[in-house]
């Protein structure tokens, strides 16, 4: 149980174009969804933060106009990379939990997709 | 704000030997505190947690952790390295409530000689 899936694993894209990268929980709902990206031998960043049905929360310094992020259902999180240059390519990695319990005292595990690895020339 | 400190970016270990990577954190209040692993251009694996309960933790491939409160510490321990364990280690603290919070360390890279 909780598969978190990504798709696609591998992306080459042109200066200028929009990628758009999908993120699914197969086997539970997601109530939230993270999204992190990795630059090469360094350790994941998160990006922002997605509840099912509202808008994303960004982290400072993170573009929201350029790393559009819709979570649409509960087991589909899409982020969109809008006219990618040669800087954003990275590894981008996204995670899922489900909301099991609510409060200061719980927390809920966050399940891990296989990455989608960004190249833009 | 919650941090993670991985003093060790690279070590390197012959196979068969014990293992110890250092994780250090800073929180105000209960952490909750994970060891990940990650193969090259793979996403990340659980290996343990520890959320409450016995401070010494045991994980997936003969992989433990104890936290030690008094040291703000959370170190991955292995009695016996393979040459598959090889990979890059990340520690992590998450924060409570509903926003569920990871922020990670910058990584430990392993390195197994045979």
């Amino acid at each position: 149980g909780a598969v978190v899936s990504q798709h696609p694993s591998r992306v080459i894209c042109k200066s200028g174009t929009s990628v758009k990268i999908e993120c699914r929980s197969l086997d539970f709902q997601a109530t939230t969804m993270f999204w992190y990206r990795q630059f090469p031998k360094q350790s994941l960043m998160l990006m922002a933060t997605s509840n099912e049905g509202s808008k994303a929360t960004y982290e400072q310094g993170v573009e929201k106009d350029k790393f559009l992020i819709n979570h649409a259902s509960l087991t589909l999180s899409t982020l969109t990379v809008t006219s990618a240059h040669p800087e954003d390519s990275s590894f981008y990695i996204c995670s899922a939990r489900e909301l099991k319990g609510a409060g200061a005292s719980s927390y809920n595990e966050q399940f891990f997709g296989p990455g989608t690895r960004l190249t833009v020339l | 704000a919650q941090s993670v400190t991985q003093p060790d970016i690279h070590i390197t270990v012959s196979e068969g030997a014990s293992l110890e990577l250092r994780c250090n954190y800073s929180y105000g209040a209960t952490p909750y505190l994970f060891w990940y692993v990650q193969s090259p251009g793979q996403g990340l694996q659980l290996l343990l947690k520890y959320f409450s309960g016995d401070t010494l933790v045991q994980g997936i491939k003969g992989f433990e952790a104890e936290f030690k409160r008094s040291q703000s510490s959370f170190n991955l321990r292995k009695p016996s390295v393979h040459w598959s364990d090889a990979a890059e280690y990340f520690c992590a603290v998450g924060i409570t409530g509903t926003a569920s919070k990871l922020t990670f360390g910058t990584g430990t890279r392993l390195q197994v000689t045979l």
